[in-house]
């Protein structure tokens, strides 16, 4: 079945890095777009970034534009999140998902982010 | 950019049936969106995706309980035979070309 583990989670200062990553099995993962959506601690879900089947085609949200970069490496059946200059606003569950006809279909358990000093 | 508008709460019995409801902005209403459930601690789980016409496809694994619908610009999930495990906050989600867009969740309680 699909399973999407995501790991690279922790504390990290105001300002500082984060590179997250997505292990996918039980499908092939060059053939669905990918996409990275956060929930902050009570909140609602937001979307991050989408990356398309050859990375070709990449978006981010409005809030994290400029600070974080998704990538992909479909040999490794792997996503990635780079993510920089992180913001106390940025504290949050990552998740990693798979779209299929460009509506999320499988999520991963999530990993958390805290940005404090 | 669509907007995805949800009720924050919804209440109902034990073994009853629930609409939930999801309502897309105006000149979206003919979009197809998905319904996710996440139980408290717990990541999402795609229920199921609903488009304009009201056919909905559940995902792998969802009860039978669980159906979708439509109408005009409103997606509905309902609920039958409602169990305590149906507590939950249920999120519409829907895809534009250049952004994914979710509604704020209506939290479920089953009293």
């Amino acid at each position: 079945q699909v399973q999407l583990v995501e790991s690279g989670g922790g504390l990290v200062r105001p300002g500082g890095s984060l590179r997250l990553s997505c292990a996918a099995s039980g499908f092939t993962f060059r053939d669905y777009y990918m996409s990275w959506i956060r929930q902050a601690p009570g909140k609602g879900l937001e979307w991050v970034s989408y990356i398309s089947l050859s990375g070709s085609h990449i978006k981010y949200g409005e809030s994290v534009k400029g600070r974080f970069t998704i990538s992909r490496d479909n040999a490794k059946n792997s996503l990635h999140l780079q993510m920089n200059s992180l913001r106390a606003e940025d504290t949050a569950v990552y998740y990693c998902a798979r779209a299929e006809s460009m509506v999320v279909v499988n999520w991963g358990q999530g990993t958390l982010v805290s940005v404090s000093s | 950019q669509p907007l995805l508008t949800q009720s924050s709460s919804a209440s109902a019995s034990l073994g009853s049936s629930v609409r939930l409801t999801c309502t897309l902005s105006s000149g979206h209403s003919n979009y197809i969106i998905a319904w996710h459930q996440q139980q408290p601690g717990q990541a999402p789980r795609y229920l199921m995706k609903v488009e304009g016409s009201g056919s909905y496809n559940k995902g792998s694994g969802v009860p039978d309980r669980f159906s979708g619908s439509s109408s005009g610009a409103d997606r509905y999930l309902t609920i039958s035979n409602l169990q305590s495990a149906d507590e939950a906050v249920y999120y519409c989600e829907t895809w534009d070309s250049n952004t994914w867009v979710f509604g704020g969740g209506t939290k479920l309680t089953v009293l």
